[in-house]
């Protein structure tokens, strides 16, 4: 079946501009993920949705960061005002429950000039 | 603090040279540990899951194991094909997150 997907695969927007990265996930999986990474780094967790809700938003590094999932499928993570430091692989993973493995997308490579 | 350790960073085999990478951790009390394999470009790859001391999976030529401080991935006889980097990740207890908090990943060549 289909796995997790991430559109789009690469953006590159100018320093104060604003962002959408779009992740599809597994169908019926009830539990979504955004992780970012950096080159030589391993996914850092950024929020955690279960259906609708987000459960757990402690990994945002600040309010210029929102992820929605309004409808309890596709999740949007919203950036504003871009800064050069977010450059990174934004990742998106999805698991059956909470308490299973999380299957990742392909990420959106993001990069600010 | 909830913590992942992973060494070596890099490591180069020959094809058929077996041997181990290690994810040293500590958490607060361990619900599961993650190994995934991540090709240059793509996402993470599930590969295993791990809960409690002295469990052991498999999976070709890949075995992990779990004692309480470290997890250990064992490669045995590799290809050229095996050559990744391999994430090792685990999952706190906690009230609602289930985050997984990752290491930084060890780079394995294998070369023919």
């Amino acid at each position: 079946g289909a796995g997790v997907s991430q559109t789009p695969s690469n953006k590159v927007t100018e320093k104060g501009k604003y962002v959408e990265l779009r992740c599809d996930p597994i169908s019926g999986h009830t539990a979504l993920y955004w992780y970012r990474q950096s080159l030589g780094q391993g996914p850092e967790f950024l929020i955690y949705f279960q259906g609708t809700g987000a459960a757990d938003d402690s990994g945002l590094p600040n309010d210029r960061f929102f992820a929605v999932r309004p409808e309890g499928s596709v999740s949007t993570l919203k950036i504003q005002r871009t800064e050069r430091g977010d450059s990174a692989v934004y990742l998106c993973a999805s698991s059956p429950g909470p308490n299973n493995e999380q299957f990742f997308g392909p990420g959106t490579r993001l990069t600010v000039l | 603090e909830d913590q992942v350790t992973q060494s070596p960073e890099a490591l180069r085999l020959q094809e058929g040279e077996s041997s181990s990478l290690n994810c040293s951790y500590t958490v607060s009390g361990l619900r599961g540990l993650f190994w995934y394999r991540q090709d240059p470009g793509k996402g993470p790859e599930f590969l295993f899951t791990l809960y409690s001391a002295g469990e052991e999976k498999e999976k070709e030529r890949l075995k992990a194991t779990l004692t309480k401080k470290e997890s250990f991935l064992h490669i045995t006889a590799p290809k050229p094909e095996d050559s990744a980097t391999y994430l090792c990740a685990v999952q706190a207890p906690g009230g609602a997150t289930n985050k997984l908090i990752f290491g930084t990943g060890t780079l394995l060549a294998v070369q023919p």
